[in-house]
C-alpha cells in the first residue's frame, strides 16, 4: 500500500498570505489528523476529520481550518499567515475503529 | 498536556539493547500505551502499542508494569538508524474515539558506533 502523501513538501510564503496544504491518506483510511511541529512547541494537534466531518479540534486560532473530501483526502488552510506559522505540518491517517496512525513526510512551511 | 514523562535523552552502543523508559502514573484503565519515533525532519513512525500485556513485533518489545504506571520500550539490537526522538503516548481505546495523539517532548536516543 502507498503511504500517506503530502503536497507540497516545501513552501515559502510571506506574511498575510494564505496557504493550502494537501494530504492523501492510505487507501481505506477514513480518519485524517493534522499536526503542527515547531522547535518551541513540539508536535501539536490541529484537528481531525472522519467521514468529511471534523470530530476534534486542537487549540489553534480560527485562521487554521481544514476539510475532508468524500475520497478521504484532506486539505488544511491557513489564512493571514504570521511568522510564527513557520513549521512542519504533518498529516496522519488511520483506520477505524481506533488504529495506529501513519504519518506523512510533512510540508515544511516557511513564512517570511 | 502529555500524560507521560520521559527522560530527555539517553544513548547506547550499536548492537546493544536500548531500553527507553516512560512513566504514565495517571493512566486510565481504557488507555493504551503507544510508542512512536521521529527521525530527524521526517514524520513520526508508529512502533508498537499495548494495554497491559507485554507486546513484541519486528521493531521492538513493550514491557508494561503490572500496575500500568510505567513501561519500557526495548530495541533489542540498536543500530545507528535507530537514532531518533521516541515518544511515549497514552490514548483511549474506545471505539469511535477521536484519533488525537498528545505528544510530549519525547526522549532522544543516540546510538553510538
Amino acid at each position: 500500500k502507498a503511504g500517506v502523501t503530502q503536497t507540497p513538501r516545501y513552501l515559502i510564503k510571506t506574511r498575510g498570505q494564505q496557504v493550502t496544504l494537501s494530504c492523501s491518506p492510505i487507501s481505506g483510511h477514513r480518519s485524517v489528523s493534522w499536526y503542527q511541529q515547531t522547535p518551541g512547541q513540539g508536535l501539536q494537534f490541529l484537528f481531525e476529520y472522519f467521514s468529511e466531518t471534523q470530530r476534534n479540534k486542537g487549540n489553534f486560532p480560527g485562521r487554521f481550518s481544514g476539510r475532508q473530501f468524500s475520497n478521504s483526502r484532506s486539505e488544511m488552510n491557513v489564512s493571514t499567515l504570521e511568522l510564527g506559522d513557520s513549521a512542519l505540518y504533518l498529516c496522519a491517517s488511520s483506520a477505524p475503529p481506533v488504529g495506529e496512525q501513519f504519518f506523512g513526510p510533512g510540508t515544511r512551511l516557511t513564512v517570511l | 498536556d502529555a500524560k507521560t514523562t520521559q527522560p530527555p535523552s539517553m544513548d547506547c552502543a550499536e548492537g546493544r539493547a536500548a531500553n527507553l523508559p516512560c512513566n504514565h502514573s495517571t493512566i486510565s484503565g481504557n488507555e493504551y500505551v503507544y510508542w512512536y519515533r521521529q527521525i530527524h525532519s521526517q514524520g513520526p513512525q508508529y512502533i508498537i502499542h499495548g494495554l497491559k500485556n507485554n507486546e513484541t513485533n519486528e521493531m521492538a518489545s513493550l514491557i508494561i508494569t503490572e500496575d500500568r504506571k510505567s513501561s519500557t520500550l526495548i530495541l533489542p539490537h540498536a543500530t545507528l538508524r535507530d537514532t531518533a526522538v521516541y515518544y511515549c503516548i497514552v490514548r483511549p481505546t474506545n471505539t469511535g474515539a477521536n484519533s488525537k495523539l498528545t505528544f510530549g517532548k519525547g526522549i532522544t536516543l543516540s546510538v553510538r558506533p
